[in-house]
């Protein structure tokens, strides 16, 4: 079975510090993906990385960064956290070449809370 | 660029009876189409998916989707709910050679006993 971990459930912050929200999986992926979920708003694509120190942005990449120096590992970093990036992340991951086709494996979600 | 619609923020059906949600996509060729499952602080989990072929897919759980070309439709059925189906569920396109996905904005399904 795919595992995408995250490394945090739950995080509180305080406005303005840096944070990082880390994912690893562990099979051999090539793209890895960060998103951001909110009610009535789905999931909405912050970052991914189709390999390692490869990365493009997504939707909704202000005021986020990634970083992608090992092939399993997908981290995602808030230079200054404000309170308007209380949500919850889900990291995924998959594979690319046709047999792949587009299936994205989850991690269990970061809620982060900006106070 | 591809989009999803789901109409249905929130659905309430009765334990027993059957269920639709609803998806249409927009892209200008063959789709992949997805069905994703999240239940509550968890992550997105694979229901079922349509590459090619028959247009009829089974997934987990007992939830099958039917793809409609015509209708640019990939709903989601199920024929009788359990309590352990409520749970949000989304719906996604992706496409070959692309590897992004789009998802829907979900739809939250409560059952009642």
């Amino acid at each position: 079975d795919v595992k995408v971990t995250q490394s945090s459930r739950y995080l509180v912050k305080r406005t303005g510090e840096k944070v990082f929200l880390e994912c690893v999986q562990d099979m051999d992926h090539e793209n890895m993906f960060w998103y951001r979920q909110d009610p009535g708003l789905g999931l909405r694509l912050i970052y991914f990385s189709y390999d390692v120190k490869m990365k493009e942005k997504g939707d909704i990449p202000e005021g986020y960064s990634v970083s992608r120096e090992k092939k399993e590992r997908f981290s995602l970093i808030l230079e200054s956290a404000s309170t308007n990036q209380t949500s919850m992340y889900l990291c995924a991951s998959n594979g690319q070449g046709l047999l792949a086709k587009n299936i994205q494996y989850f991690g269990a979600g970061t809620r982060l809370s900006v106070l | 660029a591809q989009s999803v619609t789901q109409p249905d923020i929130h659905i309430t059906v009765s334990e027993g009876a059957s269920l639709e949600l609803r998806c249409n996509y927009s892209y200008g060729a063959t789709p992949y189409l997805f069905w994703y499952v999240q239940s509550p602080g968890q992550g997105l989990q694979l229901l079922l998916k349509y590459f090619s072929g028959d247009t009829l897919v089974q997934g987990i759980k007992g939830f099958e989707a039917e793809f409609k070309r015509s209708q640019s439709s990939f709903n989601l059925r199920k024929p009788s709910v359990h309590w352990s189906d409520a749970a949000e569920y989304f719906c996604a396109v992706g496409a070959r050679g692309y590897q992004k996905v789009t998802f829907g904005i979900g739809t939250k399904l409560q059952v009642i006993p």
